[in-house]
């Protein structure tokens, strides 16, 4: 089992949707959590970060974080084709090095 | 302000041939990391360097070697170039020292073919 796992899609939706991006983890130390937003041929860059459980909200980005369950969200809403590029998440531990899942490709269609 | 730089932004290399990639980052930040990105795989950690005058293999560091040349510098370097590390590579740098789970920032990448 990949200790970090992610659907990668492509996931195409239209302009305005509700947008649900997943990972679930092996590891149930894991502490810190990510999501990554990465344009075709451009490096990664953060969106959000969240410390141990619960939701963070960021405009219309939210990360929710189930740790019992071993699976984080990333919610997007009223998407906009600017929001169309590869979500990676991210996952680690103090001391450990980040584990990043494959990514989801997401298109939002006018 | 240009965050992590790296050069060359494309190469192609033949079987056997060596290069050095570079990566540098003006945001005075200890922790400098190199991975590769291949399909389906995600990022995969090569090396990093937890603060300046240190380096650690990390997942996949087989093929490579590294050099922190400073606080600013770090290069990847393939000695003998094989299909296998055909991918693109990611330099990225943290501000806290050693494996501290704070924010990456990335560079725009390399995208090497060696055939």
């Amino acid at each position: 089992q990949k200790e970090v796992e992610q659907d990668p899609g492509p996931l195409s939706v239209p302009e305005g949707a509700i947008v649900s991006l997943n990972c679930t983890y092996s590891n149930s130390a894991f502490q810190y959590f990510m999501w990554y937003r990465q344009y075709s041929r451009k490096g990664p860059e953060l969106l959000m970060y969240t410390y141990s459980s619960g939701n963070k909200e960021d405009g219309r980005f939210t990360a929710q974080v189930d740790k019992s369950s071993k699976y984080i969200s990333l919610f997007i809403r009223d998407s906009q084709p600017s929001d169309s590029a590869t979500y990676l998440c991210a996952i680690g531990n103090y001391g450990q090095n980040f584990v990043f899942g494959p990514g989801t490709r997401l298109s939002v269609l006018p | 302000n240009a965050g992590v730089t790296q050069t060359p932004k494309f190469q192609v290399l033949k079987t056997g041939q060596s290069m050095t990639l570079q990566c540098a980052q003006d945001m005075n930040h200890n922790s400098m990391y190199w991975y590769r990105q291949d399909p389906g795989m995600g990022l995969r950690l090569i090396y990093y360097s937890a603060s300046e005058g240190t380096t650690d293999k990390g997942e996949v560091p087989n093929g490579y070697n590294v050099s922190r040349l400073n606080k600013r510098e770090f290069s990847l370097r393939l000695e003998s170039a094989a299909p296998s590390q055909t991918s693109v590579y990611f330099c990225a740098s943290s501000e806290l020292r050693g494996l501290a789970s704070d924010e990456q920032y990335f560079g725009p990448g390399t995208r090497l073919t060696v055939t």
